[in-house]
């Protein structure tokens, strides 16, 4: 079973426009959800996380929304830059445990 | 800070030899240390989770024998690839557990490996 579903798969944007992906998951106990940015051939680096104690992160043009009660979290990506195009990994996990599930990722590409 | 760097990079051995594969926390004390493998275009699958000084807990269809894992010290984990077959090309991804952060992962750049 998958405990994270992430959507789209792919996604084309225009230049300084917004970028959102949509992440829900199922195990209400998780309460660590990260962001991760993977470019080709490189390791996924951590870009955003949030717990539950708050509904909104923002940092810098990246910002997640986060509603407990959906058990869903999303990731907006504003004013997107080329240098934006990369795959996008959510995940959740317990915060004191030790597994993160992925999501299926979100290639994004920003075109100029 | 928290910056995790894997070696080699990328590597291409014949079938039937053994590959390792290093992971190092470069600035601080992994406690714990993840092992994925990802497919072409698709998420990381977690393959195991090993812990400083005690053997690897390994996920449900991860052949242990086949992918021996060993994590000596607070710094380095290494992932052994034994006898491997041309289904065992793939992109290794470690991570390592900061105890300063918590719960936060920190992913190494990841390793090529082709068997041909």
């Amino acid at each position: 079973q998958q405990q994270v579903k992430q959507s789209p798969q792919s996604l084309i944007v225009q230049k300084g426009g917004i970028s959102i992906i949509n992440c829900a998951y199922e195990n209400t106990a998780f309460d660590y959800f990260p962001w991760y940015q993977q470019f080709p051939g490189k390791g996924p680096a951590l870009l955003i996380a949030i717990r539950p104690d708050v509904s909104e992160k923002k940092e810098g043009r990246f910002t997640i929304s986060f509603n407990k009660s959906a058990k869903q979290f999303s990731l907006h990506i504003m004013d997107s830059q080329p240098g934006d195009s990369a795959t996008y990994f959510c995940a959740a996990s317990k915060w004191t445990g030790n597994q993160f599930y992925f999501g299926t990722g979100t290639s994004l590409t920003v075109i100029p | 800070g928290a910056v995790v760097s894997q070696h080699p990079s990328r590597v291409i051995c014949k079938s039937g030899t053994s590959v390792k594969i290093e992971c190092r926390s470069l600035d601080f004390q992994a406690t714990t240390m993840f092992w994925y493998r990802q497919f072409p275009k698709q998420s990381l699958m977690l393959m195991a989770t090993s812990n400083e000084g005690s053997k690897a807990t390994y996920e449900q269809g991860v052949e242990k024998d086949k992918f021996l894992i060993n994590h000596a010290s607070l710094t380095l984990s290494t992932l052994t690839v034994t006898s491997a077959h041309p289904e065992d090309s793939s992109f290794y991804i470690c991570s390592a557990r900061d105890g300063r952060f918590y719960n936060e992962q920190f992913f190494g750049p990841g390793t090529r490996l082709t068997v041909l």
